[in-house]
């Protein structure tokens, strides 16, 4: 089992709509939770940070469930410039390193 | 403006043929990461740095060697490419001060070794 799974998509959502990723992370010590947005053959970005308490920001919410060990992020009223991937990540501490694992990312397409 | 600088972004090389990525970040970062992204791996650590004259290996080293003389610069090293490290590589940074998750990420270096 991957430590980070991701619905890798393709999402084809018309413009408007509201749209939701799912990711779920086997290792119950994970301390930090983030979405990166990645355009194809770009460098990733954070997008936002996950807390406990949930978070938003503008049109995106981002929601941690550490009972079920997963995590979702809700982008309402799609815009084309959201088409890109989605890559959720997760963080423990691994000795001296902040370990980042990364999932493959969800595809999402807003069409016109 | 700050940036993390990778160069070449783009390079063909033959098997064997030794070849540096460089990488330099402006924003006094002590943390800095080498990654390569594969499809259907997503992204990888090859090394990382928590400060001048401190690296480690990450998840895949193998093949690769690091240097980081200076807080700005962290090349990467492929002493003797093979066709499997055909990858894309991303050079990020961070502050470690306060890990807040977010990694700076270089544009990325598309290399094809034949």
């Amino acid at each position: 089992r991957k430590e980070v799974e991701q619905d890798p998509g393709p999402f084809n959502v018309p413009e408007g709509a509201t749209v939701a990723f799912n990711c779920t992370y086997s290792n119950s010590a994970s301390q930090s939770f983030f979405w990166y947005r990645q355009d194809c053959r770009k460098e990733p970005k954070l997008l936002m940070s996950v807390y406990s308490s949930g978070n938003e920001d503008g049109r995106f919410t981002a929601q941690l469930n550490r009972a079920s060990q997963y995590i979702s992020l809700l982008i309402r009223d799609s815009k084309l410039s959201d088409s890109a991937t989605y890559l959720c990540v997760v963080r423990y501490n691994a000795g001296n390193n902040r370990k980042l694992i990364w999932g493959l990312g969800t595809s999402l397409a807003v069409n016109p | 403006e700050a940036q993390v600088t990778q160069n070449p972004r783009y390079l063909i090389t033959v098997t064997g043929k030794k070849l540096t990525v460089t990488c330099s970040q402006n924003m006094n970062h002590e943390y800095m990461s080498w990654y390569r992204q594969d499809p259907g791996l997503g992204l990888r650590q090859i090394y990382y740095s928590m400060n001048v004259e401190v690296t480690d290996k990450g998840d895949v080293p193998e093949g690769y060697k690091v240097s980081r003389k200076e807080k700005r610069n962290f090349p990467l090293i492929l002493e003797s490419p093979s066709p499997n490290q055909t990858s894309l590589y991303f050079c990020a940074s961070s502050s470690d001060r306060v890990f807040t998750g977010e990694l700076f990420f270089g544009e990325g270096s598309r290399l094809t070794v034949l």
